[in-house]
């Protein structure tokens, strides 16, 4: 089954705890993004990566780092999370034909909560 | 000035009526438009890409007026499993070929 997974489902932290945020497809998609979702902001994107080796900033960066080592991984590190990091998280990945991207599949999200 | 906004939700409907959602963006070069249906506070999902010719699927129809920056929505004959949250998504290649979200309407259909 095409998928994006994403772990842990939900997580609970402490301020300044590093933690590690997985995602993985098994599309063979060249394109991947992470986003945040708060409400009355709506989605907003983190990062993105056009293949591997290659990422750049989104929208809203700070206090955030992500690594491409595989095409399939995206991995979303927080290394001294914050409170005002608290949020729903997606990753999602889409191909990209040459011209143009295609549907962006997302994963299930994940839900962390710094205290 | 936000690059996609969306009507204001909810909006609350009973069974079987038609609802519009409407879009405008401010990003004239904007490539590909899109409306994506969220449950819950689950992953957003593709409902229907947006064409300058018009695209029905089903109930759905959905309009892309490129001259006014607008898009819409148009499900006829609602359901109950229609409520959800309709996010207004649109591509941009000048920006890495992100996705730009609206905050969203939300729809609740009532029997």
């Amino acid at each position: 089954e095409a998928q994006v997974t994403q772990n842990p489902r939900y997580l609970i932290t402490v301020t300044g705890k590093k933690l590690t945020v997985t995602c993985s497809q098994n599309m063979n998609h060249e394109y991947m993004s992470w986003y945040r979702q708060d409400p009355g902001l709506g989605l907003r994107q983190i990062y993105y990566s056009m293949n591997v080796e290659v990422t750049d900033k989104g929208d809203v960066p700070e206090g955030y780092k992500v690594s491409r080592k595989e095409k399939r991984n995206f991995p979303l590190i927080l290394e001294s999370p914050s409170p005002n990091q608290t949020s729903l998280y997606f990753c999602a990945s889409s191909s990209w034909t040459g011209s143009s991207y295609n549907e962006q599949f997302f994963g299930p999200g994940t839900r962390l909560t710094v205290l | 000035r936000k690059e996609v906004e969306q009507d204001p939700g909810p909006f609350n409907v009973p069974e079987g009526a038609t609802v519009a959602f409407n879009c405008t963006y401010s990003n004239s070069a904007s490539q590909s438009f899109f409306w994506y249906r969220q449950d819950c506070r689950k992953e957003p999902k593709l409902l229907m890409s947006v064409y300058s010719s018009g695209n029905e699927d089903g109930r759905f129809t959905a309009q892309l007026n490129r001259a006014s920056q607008y898009i819409s929505l148009l499900i006829r004959d609602s359901k109950l499993s229609d409520s959800a949250t309709y996010l207004c998504v649109l591509r941009s290649y000048n920006q890495g070929g992100k996705l730009i979200f609206g905050q969203g309407t939300e729809l609740s259909v009532k029997p």
